[in-house]
Parts: structure tokens; C-alpha cells; sequence
């Protein structure tokens, strides 16, 4: 079974120029989390989402920060337009609602802002 | 909300050796407790977790305990190999109803 897809895994781009990352989760996995992980930090959540709905979006930084999950199933990430603290380490994961909890995290999608 | 901290935030080891990372955490609510391993360039990946019915939980070389009173848990790592080493994280929640709050990670280097 194919994990956690993310891409694209390494994107440079100028500061003001707009970004999007692409997440595909574990097939019947309903429930999907976008983390941002900074250098030498532990991931912090931006959005859950259960199915379409983002049950959870307190941490996304909604002026330039934008999310969608169509179809309950893939779901992006936007940044417009990127600013220099941007530049980290955006984690995707899923998980079965009801499950034991555990995450199964992508292999990430390394920001550079110049 | 949840908060939690993890000590230390490096740790080097003698290969044979045992390690701890401890973690707080902040909510009473939460009640599923894991423990996930990063090695260098790659996605974080579960390696043992344990929920608030339990004291202690042990795979192998590693071992979890849990202290719901004082809102602590530990990771103990036996035996310690080079393979070992990595970055450590600690994370927190409410299953099911909340996601996962992580600590900053604890970087464990083992020497051979």
C-alpha cells in the first residue's frame, strides 16, 4: 500500500512569488493534517481536515495561507504570496478516524524562500 | 490548549548505553501519548505510543511510561545502536477529537 504522497519535495522560490504543495493520503484515510515543521522543531499543526471539512484552522495564517481538500480526498497547501519566514518543512499526514490515532506523515515539502 | 515540553534537547550516548527523553504535557484530557523517530531528511514514523489507561508499555529495547498524575511520559531507549540516532519527538492529544501536539524533539546521537 502506497504511503502518504506529497509534492513537490523541494521548491526555491523568491520572496512574493506564490507556492502550492500537492498531498495525497493513504487510501480510505479520512481524516488529513497539514504540519509546518521549522528547522530543529518539533511539526505544529496549520489544518485538519475530516473528510472536506476543516475541523480544525486556527493556526493557518489565513492572509496569505489558503487550504482545500476536494472531494474529501488530495488536498493543497498555498502560500500568496511567500514571505522569508516561510521557508520550513510542510508535513502532510493522515489517519482513520477512530483509529489508534497513529499519523502517517509524507515525506515533506522543503520550502526556500529567497 | 495542549502544551507540551520535551528535555533534553540533545542527547549523546555510548553505543550499549540507555537513553531518556522526558516529556510534560499540559491538558488532563489528553489520553494518547506517542513517540515518533526522524532520522535525517525523512518523514517522522511512529515507534511507539501508549493511551492513559496504561503505565508502561515496552517494544522491544524501547519502553514508554506514563505518569498521568504528574502529566509526564518518558521514552527509554536499551542497548542504545548507532541506527539509534535521530531526532526524537514526543506529542500529545485527545484521541480522536484532537490532533497531535508535538514537542521541539530531543536530537540523540549514539557513539560507537
Amino acid at each position: 500500500e502506497a504511503g502518504v504522497v506529497q509534492s513537490p519535495r523541494y521548491k526555491i522560490i523568491e520572496k512574493k512569488q506564490p507556492v502550492a504543495f500537492w498531498c495525497n493520503p493513504i487510501s480510505g484515510h479520512n481524516t488529513l493534517y497539514w504540519y509546518l515543521q521549522n528547522l530543529g522543531q518539533g511539526p505544529e499543526l496549520l489544518i485538519r481536515y475530516e473528510n472536506e471539512e476543516a475541523v480544525d484552522d486556527s493556526q493557518l495564517p489565513k492572509d496569505r495561507f489558503s487550504a482545500e481538500r476536494l472531494k474529501g480526498v488530495d488536498s493543497t497547501l498555498k502560500i500568496q504570496p511567500a514571505e522569508l519566514g516561510d521557508s520550513a518543512v510542510y508535513l502532510c499526514a493522515s489517519s482513520s478516524f477512530g483509529d489508534t490515532g497513529e499519523l502517517f506523515f509524507g515525506e515533506g515539502s522543503r520550502l526556500t524562500v529567497l | 490548549g495542549e502544551n507540551v515540553e520535551q528535555h533534553p534537547s540533545t542527547l549523546s550516548v555510548q553505543e550499549g548505553d540507555s537513553a531518556v527523553i522526558k516529556c510534560t504535557y499540559s491538558d488532563s484530557a489528553s489520553n494518547y501519548f506517542p513517540w515518533y523517530k526522524q532520522e535525517l531528511g525523512k518523514r517522522p514514523q511512529l515507534i511507539i505510543d501508549i493511551r492513559s489507561n496504561v503505565g508502561e508499555k515496552k517494544d522491544q529495547r524501547i519502553a514508554v511510561t506514563l505518569n498521568k498524575t504528574a502529566k509526564h511520559f518518558s521514552l527509554h531507549i536499551t542497548e542504545t545502536q548507532p541506527e539509534d540516532s535521530a531526532v526524537y519527538f514526543c506529542a500529545a492529544s485527545f484521541r480522536g477529537n484532537t490532533p497531535l501536539v508535538f514537542g521541539k524533539g530531543t536530537r540523540l546521537s549514539v557513539i560507537a
